[in-house]
């Protein structure tokens, strides 16, 4: 089965935590990702990556990190510096010939 | 920055009736992503376009790249439950790394 997989559904956070949300493809991708959808909102770009062991800050990146340390996985951790983590968080990808973006079927995390 | 004006913000129709939402740019884009998302999942792409002029369709669905390339419509013929969802819009500049998001459109459909 290919695609797009993002772990877990649901994730929960305790103040002052470092929380990691999983990305993996296996559709031999070049870039992927990571957006942040809020309740009525469109998508905000947080991190992108085009390569391996490269990545760029996408318009919200203070209190996010990630790391691309393999073509087929672009994890995000969102840091204890983000103060309003709730939010749906979704990862896409592009291959190298396609203008198209692909989505995972996102996380969602809630703070308790 | 570059900004996407998506409209309708949202709709409420009858079961049945015909829909059609836009969006639109200062920019001059080359691709049109037209995406559908359920609640609680990922966007799923509905129609991609890549030439100004386009006219693009699947099943009910129909887009069109503007001849401007500064919009994009997408229209939907006869709207069955299953279509209720948010459907967003996206553009992307030539050799731009990033694509750019509409803030989408909420179609309800009315019993």
């Amino acid at each position: 089965d290919g695609g797009i997989t993002q772990s877990p559904k649901y994730l929960f956070r305790k103040e002052g935590q470092n929380v990691t949300l999983s990305c993996e493809q296996n559709l031999n991708h070049d870039a992927m990702y990571w957006y942040r959808q809020d309740p009525g909102q469109g998508l905000r770009l947080i991190y992108y990556s085009q390569i391996v062991n490269d990545f760029q800050k996408g318009d919200i990146a203070e209190g996010y990190s990630v790391s691309r340390e393999k073509k087929e996985s672009f994890p995000l951790t969102v840091t204890s510096a983000q103060k309003n983590p709730t939010a749906f968080y979704l990862c896409a990808t592009t291959g190298s010939s396609s203008q198209t973006q692909y989505f995972g079927p996102g996380t969602r995390l809630l703070v308790l | 920055g570059q900004q996407l004006n998506q409209s309708p913000q949202s709709m409420f129709i009858q079961e049945g009736e015909d829909v059609s939402m836009n969006c639109t740019s200062s920019s001059i884009f080359n691709t049109w992503l037209w995406y559908k998302q359920d609640p609680g999942e990922g966007p799923v792409l509905l129609i991609a376009l890549y030439k100004a002029g386009e006219l693009t369709s699947n099943g009910r669905l129909t887009a069109q790249f503007g001849i401007t390339r500064k919009d994009s419509f997408l229209n939907i013929s006869a709207s069955i439950p299953s279509d209720v969802g948010i459907y967003f819009c996206a553009g992307r500049i030539y050799r731009d790394d990033k694509i750019i998001f509409g803030k989408g459109t909420r179609l309800h459909i009315l019993p």
